[in-house]
């Protein structure tokens, strides 16, 4: 199973908002209800952000929103802020077997 | 307060075994599914394993089957994951992971440990 695509940069100003996109196949977003958005700080632990497309846990700013449309599941950041900038990681479940895949991962830049 | 905390990393020679642990506290952690996901050295994240609340649902990723084995003890909250045949391209950071639910895959991995380092090397 190849990981999900995404983009390895992406940047934007202060308060500007943001998408990072996560593309697979119609074998596993595009078959998918599962897919996650983990948010990862140098040096530490990933953290969720999305789950099941477009769920936020509490404690998340609603600042991060999910979608998806056919094989490609986006994260759009709104209010870009400082504390904003880390790494992204998308995730989709594939089947039973496999379980969960990642996305190769973005660098969020606040400029 | 909800914890993971890793242990059993270290520098092993090429071939040989590890064995790491995750020990769980502030959550009834026989309760939910549990994973395995590791990051090489300035790399993405990959997921290595998942096992469901009762052990009954286990999954690998491919390139680790044959090899790793993941497994849990509920009495003592604790989850392990069996590295045998060690490679250079196992060398990672490995990280201990809740899912949300009692089965793995589905709706994400709420809850991270801080992780233990492997490194394989002669």
């Amino acid at each position: 199973q190849s990981a999900l695509t995404q983009p390895a940069s992406v940047s934007g100003s202060p308060g500007q908002s943001i998408t990072i996109s996560c593309t697979g196949t119609n074998t596993d977003i595009g078959s998918s209800e599962f897919v996650s958005w983990y948010q990862q700080h140098p040096g530490k632990a990933p953290k969720l952000i999305i789950y099941d497309v477009d769920y936020r846990p509490l404690g998340v700013s609603t600042r991060f929103s999910g979608s998806k449309s056919g094989n490609t599941a986006s994260l759009t950041i709104s209010g870009l802020q400082a504390e904003d900038e880390a790494d992204y990681y998308c995730s989709s479940y594939i089947t039973s077997n496999t379980l969960y895949v990642f996305g190769t991962g973005t660098k969020v830049t606040v400029l | 307060e909800v914890q993971l905390v890793e242990s059993g990393g270290g520098l092993v020679q090429p071939d040989r075994s590890l064995r790491l642990s995750c020990a769980a506290s502030g959550f009834s952690f026989g309760d939910y599914a549990m994973n395995w996901v590791r990051q090489a050295p300035g790399k993405g994240l990959e997921w290595v394993s998942g096992i469901s609340w009762n052990s009954g649902h286990i999954a690998y990723a491919d390139s680790v089957k044959g090899r790793f084995t993941i497994s849990r003890d509920n009495a003592k909250n604790s989850l392990y994951l069996e590295i045998n045949s060690l490679r250079t391209e196992d060398t990672a950071f490995y990280y201990c992971a809740r899912d949300r639910v009692d089965s793995p895959g589905y709706h994400g991995m709420d809850v991270w440990g801080q992780g233990t380092t492997v490194t394989v090397s002669s």
